[in-house]
């Protein structure tokens, strides 16, 4: 079946430092990826998705690639701000199956 | 536009008691419609989701029940809560028919289980 691998957090950064969460998945076919970010006391808001090989998702400056040959789609940020602090998750979707496979989510902490 | 909307937004409730959260959904017709939880400091399960009215899935066989009894609603119910039902109840809804299952989620019903 699918699933969905993710770095552990929490994951702590000053302001202004790049941010790399690794997610890593298994799938039958081809799926479409997203991220998935919810910040404290909320619902998960679509932050980016990639639908097949090769594509880029962006959104408020974050992006992640669509690497079908690694079964990855890493997210990254040149410059993370206070306000980035929150939970991410990483999903897959295929064809066959009308719902999403989350990662475990990773915690991202950003002091000023 | 679409809004998708949960209510309560927190609910504090004994041990034993019912439950019936409400979750419904604007601007779209035959959504799929999805419940999940996440306990503290946890990631998501998914509990229930509906292709249509009367049609509900359960993924986890546990002392709770979903009913779809309108297009756009989705209520989750229990008959007798138990401590560990507390959590964060997520409503979501997606495309149907769509090749791929991008959903969107309700800000959440905070449930504590005394």
């Amino acid at each position: 079946g699918n699933s969905v691998t993710q770095m552990e957090g929490p994951v702590t950064l000053s302001e202004e430092a790049f941010l790399t969460i690794n997610c890593t998945y298994t799938a039958t076919g081809y799926p479409s990826l997203f991220w998935y970010v919810q910040y404290p006391g909320e619902g998960l808001q679509l932050l980016l998705k990639a639908t097949k090989a090769d594509d880029k998702g962006s959104n408020k400056g974050f992006e992640a690639t669509y690497r079908k040959e690694t079964t990855s789609f890493h997210l990254e940020k040149g410059s993370v701000q206070v306000s980035d602090s929150a939970v991410y998750f990483c999903a897959l979707s295929d064809w066959a199956e009308r719902k999403l496979q989350f990662g475990a989510g990773t915690q991202v902490v950003v002091t000023p | 536009s679409q809004t998708i909307h949960q209510w309560p937004a927190t609910l504090v409730q004994p041990v034993g008691s019912p439950l019936s959260l409400e979750c419904t959904v604007e601007g779209t017709s035959n959504p799929n419609l999805y419940w999940y939880r996440q306990a503290a400091g946890r990631g998501l399960q998914l509990l229930f989701y509906s292709v249509g009215i009367g049609q509900i899935s359960s993924e986890v066989p546990q002392n709770l029940s979903a009913s779809r009894p309108q297009d756009r609603q989705f209520i989750l119910s229990s008959k007798k809560l138990l401590l560990s039902d507390s959590g964060f109840y997520l409503c979501a809804w997606s495309v149907s028919g769509l090749n791929y299952n991008e959903q969107f989620f309700g800000p959440g019903t905070r449930l504590t289980v005394l």
